[in-house]
Parts: structure tokens; C-alpha cells; sequence
């Protein structure tokens, strides 16, 4: 059992290029998050799904697009990247459901992203 | 609209001596309160939380914390340090709105730095 789990750990890129980060979860969790961390500003939530096939703005979406095909599975991408885009990127799985405010979110590992 | 703040941006600590992490909550009903710690390099890791009940919560790690309705806080605690526990720490708050879909709120976190 793996939790979740991200791909890559690190990447840079120069400005304009184009990634996908890979967010998955073994735990059969319907919910799923990709936040991204800013030193002295926490963890701020960008786009979040509530089931396989749909996905939702979160408080910073802007610059970034996400697609859940598949439940197990949650894509970040970045379409042409910029330097206020270097930050570290966190997924984060939850059972949802009627756990929906009780339950604990899951966090993965992180991704460092640098846009040069 | 909820939020969470950490006054303490960083603290440093003597190993052995207690600890004390404030967070302070804007809510208008009796919020889920999460505490959430984060080692250098890795992800977030739930070391407690609040919905109901006793105020005094018990976590992992010999961490704990009380939830004060009455000072909006719910400031996390540890009698004796240790040098393992140097870390940031988060603490966040569930928005309870109908559409939220367990969201998580986070403060701006407090660097914990312990000293021999």
C-alpha cells in the first residue's frame, strides 16, 4: 500500500514549456487535491476532484488545468509555464463521502517545481 | 469567510523543553480543526484532530492540543522536545460550507528549529 504517490520529485523548467504532474492513490479515495506550498503563505489549494470524471477551481487555478480519468489518478498540468509557477506542489487523497469533514486528508511527497 | 492564523512564524527550542504552536481560527460555528506536520523534504503528516468532544485532543508523536471556543484557538503542545520534532507545522481548518467538499484552510505554518 503506497498512499500517494507523485511523479516527478523535481523538475525545472524554462518559461513557457509545458508538464504534467502526476498525482496517485492505492486507497480507492474518491477525493483528491493538488495544492501548491509558498513559503510564509501555507498551502494553497489549486483545482480539486470529487469523483472520477470531475474536477473543480480551487483558490489558485489560474495558469493550471487538471483532468481525472481515471479515480486512482489526479494530472496537474501546466500549459506554459511561468516563474510565479516555482513552487512546491502537493497531492492529497481523502475517502470523501460521509467522511467528507471528519475524515484526514493524505498527502503525497511533493513535487519541486523550478521555472526559470 | 473562514481562516486560520499562526502568529509564530518561527520558534526555536531547547531539546527537552516544552513546546508551544498557537493557531487561531475565524469561524462562526464549531470548526474541524486539523494539525498537520511537515520533516524537511517530505509531505504533510496528521498529527491530530478536532470535530468534537473532549477539548483536549491526543495526537502522535506526544504531541497535543486543546480547542478553546472561547479564544478561538486550538494551540498545539509537546511537554519535552525532541530533536526529531524540528519541523514546520500546519494548522488547518475543514470549510463546512454544503459545496466545500472537505477543503482544507491552512495557516501560514510555524518553522520549529530545536537546539541541543
Amino acid at each position: 500500500n503506497a498512499g500517494v504517490t507523485q511523479t516527478p520529485k523535481f523538475r525545472v523548467l524554462k518559461t513557457g514549456q509545458s508538464m504534467t504532474l502526476l498525482c496517485a492513490q492505492d486507497m480507492n479515495h474518491e477525493y483528491m487535491y493538488w495544492y501548491r506550498q509558498d513559503p510564509g503563505m501555507g498551502l494553497r489549494l489549486i483545482h480539486y476532484s470529487v469523483g472520477e470524471g470531475t474536477t473543480a477551481k480551487g483558490e489558485v487555478p489560474d495558469g493550471y488545468n487538471v483532468s481525472r480519468l481515471k479515480k486512482q489518478n489526479f494530472l496537474l498540468g501546466l500549459e506554459s509555464a511561468a516563474p510565479s509557477q516555482t513552487s512546491v506542489y502537493f497531492c492529497a487523497s481523502h475517502t470523501g463521502l460521509a467522511g467528507v469533514y471528519t475524515d484526514t486528508q493524505y498527502f503525497g511527497p511533493g513535487t519541486r517545481l523550478t521555472v526559470l | 469567510a473562514q481562516s486560520v492564523t499562526q502568529p509564530d512564524i518561527h520558534i526555536t527550542v531547547s531539546e527537552g523543553a516544552s513546546l508551544e504552536l498557537r493557531c487561531n481560527y475565524s469561524y462562526g460555528a464549531t470548526p474541524y480543526l486539523f494539525w498537520y506536520v511537515q520533516s524537511p523534504g517530505q509531505g504533510l503528516q496528521l498529527l491530530l484532530k478536532y470535530f468534537s468532544g473532549d477539548t483536549l485532543v491526543q495526537g502522535i508523536k506526544g504531541f497535543e492540543a486543546e480547542f478553546k471556543r472561547s479564544q478561538s484557538s486550538f494551540n498545539l503542545r509537546k511537554p519535552s522536545v525532541h530533536w526529531s520534532d524540528a519541523a514546520e507545522y500546519f494548522c488547518a481548518v475543514v470549510d463546512m460550507t454544503t459545496d466545500s467538499w472537505g477543503k482544507l484552510q491552512f495557516g501560514a505554518g510555524t518553522q520549529v528549529v530545536v537546539t541541543p
